[in-house]
Parts: structure tokens; sequence; C-alpha cells
């Protein structure tokens, strides 16, 4: 069955503190893994997309990392702010005819002053 | 300057009636998407338009039917409204369907329907 388990539900930390958000998915075949982080009452933003062959993959205080033999992904945040507040989504892709997209239900992070 | 654009952002109905969610995008992308987002906040695609062509059906009830007039609008009209359909609903666009890796998908604010 293709799933997207994402751990913890929720979060909560203080601010300038790191955190790393875990994703674990049975999809298969893969095509690509895609974090998005989506604020309350606004649609998702999309943070990184990753193939196969990519292991680690940044975009400014957000790391994400793969293991695709273990089909595991990561999602690392660095001197986190109050605007980093919000759900983060791991979304795979299923390489078949439609490219199915299979969503997680999302990591809600709150960041504390 | 806004990307992609849905109206309205709040829509309470009863049971039974009809209603549209318009779509628009001015990314000049070829590829729009409905989403619904449940109450355990998981997002499912609903429909996908590729150049004003339905490539996606994720079988959902005939009631919905998509409406693309242009490759920058994908409206969303539903019949018949029930009370499971209380949801948001996300509009999205791309520049390229699902099997181009490196697409990014640009989501609307979404509409969230209430069916009382």
């Amino acid at each position: 069955k293709n799933q997207v388990e994402q751990s913890p539900q929720s979060l909560i930390i203080l601010e300038g503190k790191n955190c790393t958000l875990q994703c674990n998915y049975t999809v298969s075949p893969f095509s690509n893994l895609r974090w998005y982080k989506q604020d309350t009452g606004r649609g998702p933003v999309s943070l990184t997309i990753m193939t196969f062959s990519e292991n680690t993959k940044s975009n400014r205080r957000y790391t994400a990392t793969l293991d695709a033999d273990t089909k595991q992904s990561s999602l690392h945040i660095t001197a986190s702010q109050l605007s980093d507040s919000a759900s983060y989504i791991c979304v795979v892709s299923r390489m078949d005819s439609n490219y199915q997209l299979i969503w997680g239900a999302g990591t809600k992070l709150i960041i504390k002053p | 300057d806004t990307a992609v654009s849905q109206t309205p952002k709040y829509l309470v109905t009863q049971m039974g009636n009809d209603k549209s969610i318009k779509c628009e995008q001015n990314l000049g992308h070829d590829t729009m998407y409905w989403y619904k987002q449940d109450s355990k906040k998981f997002l499912k695609i609903m429909f996908s338009y590729n150049n004003k062509e339905l490539i996606i059906n994720e079988t959902v009830p005939n009631r919905f039917s998509p409406k693309s007039p242009d490759k920058a609008h994908l409206n969303l009209h539903i019949n018949s409204l029930e009370l499971g359909d209380s949801a948001v609903y996300f509009c999205a666009s791309s520049q390229g369907g699902l099997a181009n890796h490196h697409y990014e998908q640009y989501f609307g604010p979404g509409t969230r329907l209430t069916v009382t």
C-alpha cells in the first residue's frame, strides 16, 4: 500500500533552536519526494524536490535528506524563527502513468518566543 | 500580482445547492489542479488539466465538474452539495505535468467550503 507517514504529528520548540522532522514512505515505484510548508489558512508552498539520486538538498535554513534505500526523508530546520510555525508536509510522487502524488498528513510545528 | 488566486475564500451553503469555485493563475503554466483537503489535513488530488484537457480524475463523484475555459483558468462546479463535501479546496498550477520531475506546484490560498 502506498503511504507516507510523518513524525512527530506536532512539535513545539523555542525560537532559535533546531529541529528535524521525519518522513517514512512505502510508495513504489518512487519518482521524487517533496517537502511543502503550509501556513495556517494558506496553500502549501514548495520547499524542496528530491529525486532518487539526491541525498541532500538545502533551501536557506531548510535541509532535506533522502535515503531511497530505507525510504526515509528528513527536514532539518536550523535556527528556527517564529515565521517557521506551520505544517510541514512530505509528498512522494509515484512513477505510474499519472505520477500520482501521495501526501502525508504533515507535522505541525510551533515556534515559541 | 497574486500567482494563483481563488474565489471565494469562504463559502457556506446548504445541502442540495449547486456552487462554483473559480481559480486563475497568471504564471503562464500549462497545467492546473484541484485538491481537496479534509479535516485530517490530507490533500487529495481531484483533477488535473493540461492545456485545457483533463488528464486526471481521481474517482471523484460526478457531481464535481471542472471547467477550463482557457489554460489560465480552472473552475470547479459542484452539484447537489452534500455534508461530506465540506473541506478546503485548493487550486494549483505547474509548468509541465506531473511527469516533469522538477516541476513545482504553486497553490492558491484555498476555499473553505461549509455545507450545512
